[in-house]
Order: structure tokens, then C-alpha cells, then sequence
């Protein structure tokens, strides 16, 4: 059974610029997580989708945005990049279901912005 | 204050010990509580998931729970430096997948 899949594993980016990550999870889970892991704030909750919806959003602005299409794959969007951007971006696949499910993380996307 | 808190450790403990983390969470009303394992320049990976007040088994692993307390424990028996990790302890509200970690505990295991 394939894992969550996050592309690119690496990317480098200029300030200004806006970056699209990717995520496809395990197959038959219908939600897709996605958090920003630094040093300095750890793991903190970005955004979930469900069925194309968006169920729960943290507290970031709103330069930060996803999708996720009808095959559960789901996709982040960063735009106008800032230095304080730059993290390991991972994603957490889970079936979505009421009480809190296991969630799988991908192996994440690390950005980084100069 | 943060909704889950643990101690960042560093946790040293030789190999063969138990080693024993901690957790504790704000949210009474949180349903679902997990362990992850992360090793340096990984991705968490899912270890133990505990529901319901007690004590859970899995190989090696026993996690705690005790919700009036709202606390949360991880034991390693026999702990291997293969071990040696930083473990995060999340936490689900009564919100579908919308987990809060803790800045996790990093873990040394001495041969």
C-alpha cells in the first residue's frame, strides 16, 4: 500500500515569489492536513480537506491557501514568499471519519526562502 | 498557554531502560491522542494512538491516558539507540483532524 506522496521534496525560492506543493495520500483517505514545522513553533495546523472542502483552517494569513481535487490529492499554494516561510511542509493523510483518525504524514517539502 | 506541552528534553536514558515522556493538553474535551517518532531531517511517523483512559500495549511502546488528569505518557521498555529520536505528542479536539502537537521531547538512548 503506497504512503502519502509530497512533491517537490526541496525547493529554493526568492522572496516575492509563490510556490504550489503538492500532496497525494494514501488511497482511500478522503482527508489531507497540512502543517508547517520550524524550529522555533514545531508543528503548527495550516489547513484540512475533506471531499474538496475545506473543514478547518489555522491561524495563518491568508497568503497561504489549498485545494484539493476530487481524487483526494491536494495541493498548497504560498504566495508573495517571505523569509519566515521557509519550513518543512508536510502533509498528513487520513480517512477523515468523526474521532479523530490516524493521521500519516508524507515525507514533506522543504522550502526554502532567500 | 499552549494547548499541548512537553518537556523538550533532552530525555538521556542507557540502553535497556525505560524511557518514560510526558505530555499534558488544555482542551477537557479532546477525544484522540497519538504519538509520533521523528527523526532528525524526518517526517513524524505514527507510533501509538491511545482513545479511552488507561493503559495501552503495543510491542516495547505503553501509552497512558488519563483524561481527568489531562495527561498523557509514553513508556519505551528495553530502550535502543535506535531509539533516539524526538517524540511528539498530538492531540485531537473534538475538531475533525485538526491535531495540536507539542514541541516534542528529544530523546537520547546511550549505548
Amino acid at each position: 500500500k503506497a504512503g502519502v506522496t509530497q512533491t517537490p521534496r526541496y525547493l529554493i525560492k526568492t522572496r516575492g515569489q509563490q510556490v504550489t506543493l503538492s500532496c497525494s495520500p494514501i488511497s482511500g483517505h478522503r482527508s489531507v492536513s497540512w502543517y508547517q514545522q520550524t524550529p522555533g513553533q514545531g508543528l503548527q495546523f495550516l489547513f484540512e480537506y475533506f471531499s474538496e472542502t475545506q473543514r478547518n483552517k489555522g491561524n495563518f494569513p491568508g497568503r497561504f491557501s489549498g485545494r484539493q481535487f476530487s481524487n483526494s490529492r491536494s495541493e498548497m499554494n504560498v504566495s508573495t514568499l517571505e523569509l519566515g516561510d521557509s519550513a518543512l511542509y508536510l502533509c498528513a493523510s487520513s480517512t477523515g471519519t468523526a474521532g479523530g483518525t490516524e493521521a500519516f504524514f508524507g515525507q514533506g517539502t522543504r522550502l526554502t526562502v532567500v | 498557554q499552549k494547548e499541548v506541552e512537553q518537556n523538550s528534553g533532552p530525555l538521556s536514558v542507557p540502553e535497556g531502560a525505560i524511557a518514560s515522556l510526558n505530555c499534558t493538553y488544555s482542551d477537557r474535551g479532546s477525544q484522540s491522542f497519538f504519538w509520533y517518532r521523528q527523526y532528525s531531517g524526518k517526517s513524524p511517523e505514527l507510533i501509538m494512538s491511545i482513545y479511552s483512559n488507561g493503559d495501552k500495549e503495543d510491542g516495547r511502546f505503553t501509552a497512558q491516558l488519563n483524561k481527568a488528569s489531562q495527561y498523557v505518557s509514553l513508556l519505551i521498555r528495553d530502550s535502543q539507540p535506535s531509539d533516539s529520536a524526538t517524540y511528539l505528542c498530538a492531540v485531537n479536539p473534538l475538531n475533525f483532524n485538526k491535531f495540536y502537537f507539542g514541541s516534542g521531547t528529544k530523546l537520547n538512548v546511550k549505548p
